[in-house]
């Protein structure tokens, strides 16, 4: 049962250039929202959030966008650089149990020089 | 600055076997996270703890699996009878406590479970 859904496995952005990763969800009770990044061989590492009484939330060239009508979020990141290569994570949780992170399969970014 | 440490980072195990696998939190944290990866799927939340409590234990599978805080030492996350369904990427993840509400969660570099 994926309640976060990221369509798209992997994602190739030139240096310079927009990358942006996209994020769907079913739960309706979800409130906050989470992008989360992973190099291999390392953890997930916390990126950027967004609550659900917000549409954006902005962190130098990180940028997330909330559609809650639509059920989806977006990451931008401008502009993409080579170290931004990761896999990034959708994740969202419900009030009271913000733990409890409910990620994506994630999508694979890489930036080419 | 040491970051939430796990070990062993990789542990192989035959069917039937017991798994443990260790987490010490960041300096500082108080709450503790287990999530499971499952080849091909996103991370899925098993359990929260505090120091010797089970706050949240809904991920966890109800057989076979048990995980403990105690008062001394790190957290362990213990699978027993293994089976090859338990192949994972098994992270711990800690927080401070104004953070344990909002998903900003500090992760491990995970423990990979193989069971042949």
């Amino acid at each position: 049962d994926q309640q976060v859904k990221q369509n798209s496995p992997s994602l190739s952005v030139q240096e310079g250039r927009i990358s942006i990763l996209n994020c769907d969800y079913t739960n309706s009770m979800f409130d906050y929202f989470l992008w989360y990044k992973k190099y291999p061989a390392e953890g997930p590492t916390f990126l950027i959030s967004i609550s659900s009484i917000k549409d954006k939330n902005e962190d130098g060239r990180f940028t997330v966008f909330l559609n809650k009508s639509a059920k989806h979020l977006s990451l931008h990141i401008v502009p993409s650089q080579p170290g931004d290569s990761a896999v990034y994570f959708c994740a969202a949780s419900v009030a009271d149990s913000g733990y409890a992170l409910n990620f994506g399969k994630g999508t694979s970014l890489l930036v080419t020089p | 600055n040491a970051g939430v440490m796990q070990n062993p980072r990789h542990l192989v195990r035959r069917r039937g076997q017991e798994a443990r696998l260790r987490c010490s939190p960041m300096k500082g944290h108080s709450h503790v996270y287990w999530y499971r990866q499952l080849p091909e799927e996103g991370l899925k939340f098993m359990v929260y703890l505090q120091k010797e409590n089970i706050i949240d234990e809904s991920g966890m599978p109800k057989e076979r699996f048990s995980a403990e805080f105690p008062k001394e030492g790190p957290s362990i996350l213990r699978i027993q009878q293994v089976v090859r369904g338990d192949s994972a990427a098994y992270f711990c993840a800690s927080s401070p406590w104004d953070s344990a509400n909002t998903g900003e969660l500090f992760f491990g570099e995970g423990s990979r479970l193989t069971v042949l």
